[in-house]
């Protein structure tokens, strides 16, 4: 167990359903991200929330859609998705992201991942 | 683009050391080297980092040579819940945000 936690663990969707996924850290923590992994591909950075707001969208579609009401939640909110968004989700958060050369603050714990399968 | 290198690929015998190595040649002065494994489907798990110093914890160790541009990390004994792929990171520094790149990282397959 990372101390974070994310539901649901598994969603199947057609391409014109709404549906979110949660995350939710239990570190005390002041930063969260979302990153997607597609089959044999690497983990790819999706978004950063730092104290609620957010300070990266690395290109993301808008059909992905994040929200961060408070440090301990973040959703992902997903609309008319294609087939080739189906992937591992996966959601993490880290002490803070202050550009410091504090080592310990930018260790980022992981949530065990949404496997989304978009039909 | 990441900033290390790794080999694709290692196998190691159940019960010996596992030595993964890390090239990360244009590693500033004050960048760290943080070390995640990733075992199939799950999420990737942070084992270790290390700025100069050799460091140890009680999942593995992290050698750093003297010049810093590349560095091991050690688990001292295989075991085949070992078997992961681990991925060797230099993060972005900068804005408002420090980023983890993940490369492709290094499948170990801990062989009984």
């Amino acid at each position: 167990e990372t101390g974070v936690t994310q539901t649901p663990r598994h969603l199947v969707m057609g391409m014109t359903n709404k549906k979110s996924l949660k995350c939710e850290q239990h570190l005390g923590h002041n930063a969260m991200y979302w990153y997607k992994q597609s089959a044999k591909k690497p983990l790819e950075l999706m978004f950063v929330y730092n104290f609620k707001e957010q300070t990266e969208n690395n290109s993301v579609p808008s059909r992905f859609s994040p929200e961060c009401p408070n440090s301990s939640h973040l959703f992902l909110h997903l609309h008319t998705l294609q087939p080739e968004d189906s992937a591992l989700y996966l959601c993490a958060s880290s002490a803070g992201t202050l550009g410091t050369l504090a080592g310990r603050q930018e260790t980022q714990y992981f949530g065990p991942g949404t496997r989304l399968l978009v039909l | 683009d990441a900033k290390t290198t790794q080999p694709t690929s290692m196998d190691c015998a159940e019960g010996r050391a596992a030595n993964l190595p890390c090239n990360h040649s244009t590693i500033s002065g004050n960048e760290y080297v943080y070390w995640y494994r990733q075992i199939h489907s799950q999420g990737p798990q942070y084992i270790i980092h290390g700025l100069k110093n050799n460091e140890t914890n009680e999942m593995a160790s992290l050698i750093i040579t003297e010049d810093r541009k590349s560095s091991t990390l050690i688990l001292p004994h295989a075991t085949l819940r070992d078997t992961a792929v681990y991925y060797c990171i230099v993060p972005y520094y900068g804005g408002a945000t420090n980023k983890l790149i993940f490369g492709t990282g290094t499948l170990l397959a801990v062989q009984p």
